[in-house]
Protein backbone atom coordinates (compact mmCIF):
# COMPACT_ATOMS: atom_id res chain seq x y z
CA UNK A 1 0.00 0.00 0.00
CA UNK A 2 1.12 3.49 -0.37
CA UNK A 3 3.05 5.60 2.19
CA UNK A 4 3.17 9.43 1.98
CA UNK A 5 6.25 10.71 3.85
CA UNK A 6 5.85 14.93 4.41
CA UNK A 7 8.21 16.93 6.58
CA UNK A 8 8.42 18.62 8.36
CA UNK A 9 5.09 18.60 10.75
CA UNK A 10 5.42 22.13 11.39
CA UNK A 11 7.42 25.10 10.55
CA UNK A 12 7.65 29.14 11.48
CA UNK A 13 9.53 30.83 8.79
CA UNK A 14 9.55 34.71 8.35
CA UNK A 15 8.05 36.91 5.26
CA UNK A 16 10.30 36.90 3.23
CA UNK A 17 11.81 33.89 3.24
CA UNK A 18 11.93 30.40 0.89
CA UNK A 19 10.52 27.93 1.69
CA UNK A 20 11.04 24.11 0.55
CA UNK A 21 8.80 21.28 1.64
CA UNK A 22 9.19 17.63 0.63
CA UNK A 23 7.13 15.01 -0.54
CA UNK A 24 7.80 11.36 -0.46
CA UNK A 25 6.22 8.20 -1.70
CA UNK A 26 6.08 4.79 -1.39
CA UNK A 27 4.82 1.24 -2.43
CA UNK A 28 3.70 2.56 -5.87
CA UNK A 29 5.53 3.94 -9.19
CA UNK A 30 4.56 5.98 -11.60
CA UNK A 31 2.10 7.73 -9.63
CA UNK A 32 0.06 10.94 -9.55
CA UNK A 33 1.30 13.42 -7.33
CA UNK A 34 -0.75 16.52 -5.95
CA UNK A 35 0.04 19.13 -3.50
CA UNK A 36 -2.89 20.57 -1.47
CA UNK A 37 -3.39 24.01 1.00
CA UNK A 38 -6.17 23.98 3.78
CA UNK A 39 -7.25 27.17 5.26
CA UNK A 40 -8.08 26.85 9.09
CA UNK A 41 -12.00 25.83 8.80
CA UNK A 42 -11.87 25.85 5.68
CA UNK A 43 -12.06 22.94 2.38
CA UNK A 44 -9.24 21.61 0.44
CA UNK A 45 -7.61 23.90 -2.17
CA UNK A 46 -5.48 22.07 -4.81
CA UNK A 47 -2.09 23.95 -5.99
CA UNK A 48 -0.40 21.47 -8.12
CA UNK A 49 -0.25 18.22 -9.42
CA UNK A 50 2.07 15.85 -11.38
CA UNK A 51 1.31 13.00 -13.66
CA UNK A 52 5.25 11.88 -14.34
CA UNK A 53 8.69 13.40 -13.41
CA UNK A 54 9.44 16.75 -14.51
CA UNK A 55 5.28 17.22 -15.56
CA UNK A 56 4.03 20.27 -13.34
CA UNK A 57 0.22 21.58 -13.47
CA UNK A 58 -0.57 24.66 -11.84
CA UNK A 59 -4.53 24.97 -10.68
CA UNK A 60 -4.10 28.76 -9.01
CA UNK A 61 -1.74 32.07 -9.69
CA UNK A 62 0.58 32.20 -6.41
CA UNK A 63 3.84 32.84 -4.93
CA UNK A 64 4.18 29.18 -4.59
CA UNK A 65 5.95 26.77 -7.47
CA UNK A 66 6.65 22.75 -7.39
CA UNK A 67 9.00 20.52 -8.82
CA UNK A 68 9.39 16.72 -9.26
CA UNK A 69 12.70 15.47 -9.43
CA UNK A 70 12.11 11.71 -9.06
CA UNK A 71 9.42 9.53 -9.34
CA UNK A 72 8.35 9.15 -5.59
CA UNK A 73 9.50 13.21 -4.75
CA UNK A 74 7.34 15.93 -5.25
CA UNK A 75 8.34 19.29 -3.79
CA UNK A 76 6.74 22.57 -3.01
CA UNK A 77 8.74 25.79 -2.95
CA UNK A 78 8.99 29.60 -2.58
CA UNK A 79 11.27 32.28 -3.55
CA UNK A 80 9.73 34.56 -0.65
CA UNK A 81 6.78 33.66 1.72
CA UNK A 82 3.96 36.30 1.98
CA UNK A 83 2.00 36.51 5.11
CA UNK A 84 -0.87 34.60 3.30
CA UNK A 85 0.92 31.73 2.07
CA UNK A 86 -0.14 30.51 6.05
CA UNK A 87 -1.66 27.01 6.08
CA UNK A 88 -1.85 23.81 6.34
CA UNK A 89 0.13 21.94 2.96
CA UNK A 90 -0.71 18.24 2.23
CA UNK A 91 0.78 16.14 -0.48
CA UNK A 92 -1.61 13.88 -2.01
CA UNK A 93 -1.01 10.75 -4.03
CA UNK A 94 -2.83 8.49 -6.43
CA UNK A 95 -0.96 5.39 -8.05
CA UNK A 96 -2.95 3.50 -11.15
CA UNK A 97 -6.63 2.13 -10.37
CA UNK A 98 -5.75 3.54 -6.52
CA UNK A 99 -8.47 6.11 -5.11
CA UNK A 100 -5.92 9.08 -3.44
CA UNK A 101 -4.29 8.75 -0.19
CA UNK A 102 -2.86 11.92 1.86
CA UNK A 103 0.33 12.56 3.78
CA UNK A 104 0.28 13.96 7.20
CA UNK A 105 0.55 17.73 6.27
CA UNK A 106 2.77 20.47 7.32
CA UNK A 107 1.57 23.44 9.21
CA UNK A 108 3.04 26.19 8.13
CA UNK A 109 3.13 30.00 9.85
CA UNK A 110 4.09 33.06 8.89
CA UNK A 111 5.02 35.41 10.66
CA UNK B 1 -23.60 28.15 -6.08
CA UNK B 2 -20.52 25.65 -4.93
CA UNK B 3 -20.21 22.44 -7.06
CA UNK B 4 -20.49 20.19 -3.99
CA UNK B 5 -22.03 21.10 -0.65
CA UNK B 6 -21.56 19.67 2.47
CA UNK B 7 -23.07 21.17 6.37
CA UNK B 8 -20.17 22.51 8.17
CA UNK B 9 -21.46 21.60 11.50
CA UNK B 10 -20.96 20.97 14.17
CA UNK B 11 -22.34 17.87 14.37
CA UNK B 12 -23.21 16.60 18.12
CA UNK B 13 -23.88 13.30 19.28
CA UNK B 14 -24.00 10.80 21.98
CA UNK B 15 -21.68 7.58 21.98
CA UNK B 16 -23.73 4.96 20.54
CA UNK B 17 -25.66 7.44 18.03
CA UNK B 18 -26.36 6.70 14.47
CA UNK B 19 -24.84 9.48 12.49
CA UNK B 20 -25.63 10.17 8.86
CA UNK B 21 -23.30 12.55 7.18
CA UNK B 22 -24.27 13.73 3.85
CA UNK B 23 -23.21 15.90 0.53
CA UNK B 24 -25.32 17.21 -2.45
CA UNK B 25 -23.63 17.75 -5.29
CA UNK B 26 -25.06 19.59 -8.66
CA UNK B 27 -22.66 17.80 -11.75
CA UNK B 28 -24.16 14.58 -12.68
CA UNK B 29 -21.41 13.32 -14.48
CA UNK B 30 -19.95 12.38 -11.32
CA UNK B 31 -19.49 8.82 -10.83
CA UNK B 32 -16.67 7.67 -8.14
CA UNK B 33 -17.31 8.60 -4.16
CA UNK B 34 -15.59 8.83 -1.42
CA UNK B 35 -15.22 9.54 2.32
CA UNK B 36 -12.47 10.92 4.44
CA UNK B 37 -12.05 11.29 7.85
CA UNK B 38 -9.90 14.42 8.81
CA UNK B 39 -8.33 14.16 12.64
CA UNK B 40 -7.15 17.53 13.88
CA UNK B 41 -3.53 18.27 12.75
CA UNK B 42 -3.68 15.23 10.70
CA UNK B 43 -3.87 14.57 6.90
CA UNK B 44 -7.38 13.39 5.89
CA UNK B 45 -7.75 9.34 5.95
CA UNK B 46 -9.67 7.29 2.96
CA UNK B 47 -12.44 5.94 4.57
CA UNK B 48 -14.63 4.48 1.59
CA UNK B 49 -14.71 4.72 -2.19
CA UNK B 50 -17.69 4.00 -4.34
CA UNK B 51 -18.30 3.68 -7.86
CA UNK B 52 -21.62 4.66 -9.05
CA UNK B 53 -24.87 4.46 -7.09
CA UNK B 54 -25.25 1.65 -4.49
CA UNK B 55 -24.50 1.17 -0.61
CA UNK B 56 -21.12 0.01 0.64
CA UNK B 57 -20.59 -1.26 4.17
CA UNK B 58 -17.09 -1.59 5.83
CA UNK B 59 -17.06 -2.81 9.84
CA UNK B 60 -19.44 0.63 11.36
CA UNK B 61 -19.22 2.41 8.51
CA UNK B 62 -22.04 2.51 5.48
CA UNK B 63 -21.60 5.08 2.40
CA UNK B 64 -24.55 5.42 0.32
CA UNK B 65 -24.78 7.03 -3.47
CA UNK B 66 -28.82 7.76 -4.79
CA UNK B 67 -27.02 9.79 -8.20
CA UNK B 68 -30.80 10.45 -9.55
CA UNK B 69 -30.92 12.47 -6.24
CA UNK B 70 -27.16 13.32 -6.43
CA UNK B 71 -26.97 12.94 -3.22
CA UNK B 72 -24.71 11.33 -1.02
CA UNK B 73 -24.24 9.33 2.59
CA UNK B 74 -22.22 8.45 5.00
CA UNK B 75 -23.56 6.23 7.86
CA UNK B 76 -21.61 5.39 11.47
CA UNK B 77 -23.52 2.69 13.58
CA UNK B 78 -22.18 2.85 16.99
CA UNK B 79 -20.42 5.77 16.98
CA UNK B 80 -17.34 6.22 19.17
CA UNK B 81 -15.70 9.19 20.69
CA UNK B 82 -13.09 8.32 18.64
CA UNK B 83 -14.91 9.02 15.67
CA UNK B 84 -14.61 12.96 16.47
CA UNK B 85 -13.14 14.20 13.58
CA UNK B 86 -14.05 16.11 10.04
CA UNK B 87 -15.50 14.27 7.42
CA UNK B 88 -14.90 14.93 3.80
CA UNK B 89 -17.07 13.93 1.04
CA UNK B 90 -15.28 13.77 -3.03
CA UNK B 91 -16.29 12.82 -5.78
CA UNK B 92 -14.49 12.48 -9.73
CA UNK B 93 -15.29 11.79 -13.13
CA UNK B 94 -12.88 9.24 -13.39
CA UNK B 95 -11.23 6.84 -11.79
CA UNK B 96 -7.73 9.21 -12.76
CA UNK B 97 -9.78 12.08 -12.27
CA UNK B 98 -9.27 15.47 -10.16
CA UNK B 99 -11.22 15.59 -7.15
CA UNK B 100 -13.80 17.52 -5.90
CA UNK B 101 -14.27 18.05 -2.48
CA UNK B 102 -16.70 18.95 -0.40
CA UNK B 103 -15.97 21.63 2.49
CA UNK B 104 -15.99 19.09 5.66
CA UNK B 105 -18.49 18.04 8.40
CA UNK B 106 -17.17 18.21 12.03
CA UNK B 107 -18.55 15.71 14.33
CA UNK B 108 -18.66 15.04 18.03
CA UNK B 109 -18.90 11.99 19.63
CA UNK B 110 -19.61 12.88 23.05
CA UNK B 111 -19.15 9.88 25.86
Amino acid sequence: SQTIHQWPATLVQPVGSPLSLECTVEGTSNPNLYWYRQAAGRGLQLLFYSVGIGQISSEVPQNLSASRPQDRQFILSSKKLLLSDSGFYLCACRGAGQPQHFGDGTRLSIL
Amino acid sequence: QKEVEQDPGPLSVPEGAIVSLNCTYSNSAFQYFMWYRQYSRKGPELLMYTYSSGNKEDGRFTAQVDKSSKYISLFIRDSQPSDSATYLCAMSLWAGNMLTFGGGTRLMVKP
